[in-house]
């Protein structure tokens, strides 16, 4: 069964550090990963996808994250936080051999950045 | 480019009463996805249209739920009777036809509460 684990709830930073939420995921095939982030009241956005190719991939607001097989986790990081940055934080998958595209997402983590 | 429409953004019923959700896609998305948010948990998968044909229904939770997309455009969630556990945050979402690598859009979400 596909799944994905989100094991912190939340994460707490201060700002200018460097964050990390984690995600493992379990597929059968090759995976296709997608991180999604969620500000309160807002639908959620993309923020970045490992399809194939390099395994640090980078997307939108500073954010990257690390593809490892081996580790079958998708980490989601940067290099300095931001107050902004706090919202709730989203990691899917998708098998190659789902070709309906429906997506399988972790719990979510809350992340919150201080000051 | 208008992003994907969800209305209500709230709706509060009593159990047994029906409601109707409404989804707007990005125009010129073939593909239509519903998926559910109930009491802090995962989101999860409800259906799958490719234009106005059902290609994945595998996450309806039971016959009490109906999902139409007529003429491939907006699509409708009807829940009928709503029953206490089917409160949460029902979000769609849309991705260009094709390629399922391509990410999905999601819009802001109905928040539905049965009371």
């Amino acid at each position: 069964a596909q799944s994905v684990a989100q094991p912190e709830d939340q994460v707490n930073v201060a700002e200018g550090n460097p964050l990390t939420v984690k995600c493992t995921y379990s597929v059968s095939g090759n995976p296709y990963l997608f991180w999604y982030v969620q500000y309160p009241n807002r639908g959620l956005q993309f923020l970045l996808k490992y399809i194939t190719g390099d395994n640090l991939v980078k997307g939108s607001y500073g954010f990257e994250a690390e593809f490892n097989k081996s580790q079958t986790s998708f980490h989601l990081k940067k290099p300095s936080a931001l107050v902004s940055d706090s919202a709730l934080y989203f990691c899917a998958v998708r098998s190659y051999y789902n070709q309906g595209g429906k997506l399988i997402f972790g719990q979510g983590t809350e992340l919150s950045v201080k000051p | 480019e208008a992003g994907v429409t969800q209305f209500p953004s709230h709706s509060v019923i009593e159990k047994g009463q029906t409601v109707t959700l409404r989804c707007d896609p990005i125009s010129g998305h073939d593909n239509l996805y519903w998926y559910r948010r109930v009491m802090g948990k995962e989101i999860k998968f409800l259906l799958h249209f490719v234009k106005e044909s059902k290609q994945d229904e595998s996450g309806m939770p039971n016959n009490r739920f109906l999902a139409e997309r007529t003429g491939g455009t907006y699509s409708t969630l009807k829940v009928q009777p709503a029953e206490l556990e089917d409160s949460g945050v029902y979000f769609c979402a849309s991705s260009q036809a094709g390629v399922y690598a391509y990410e999905q859009y999601f819009g802001p979400g109905t928040r539905l509460t049965v009371t």
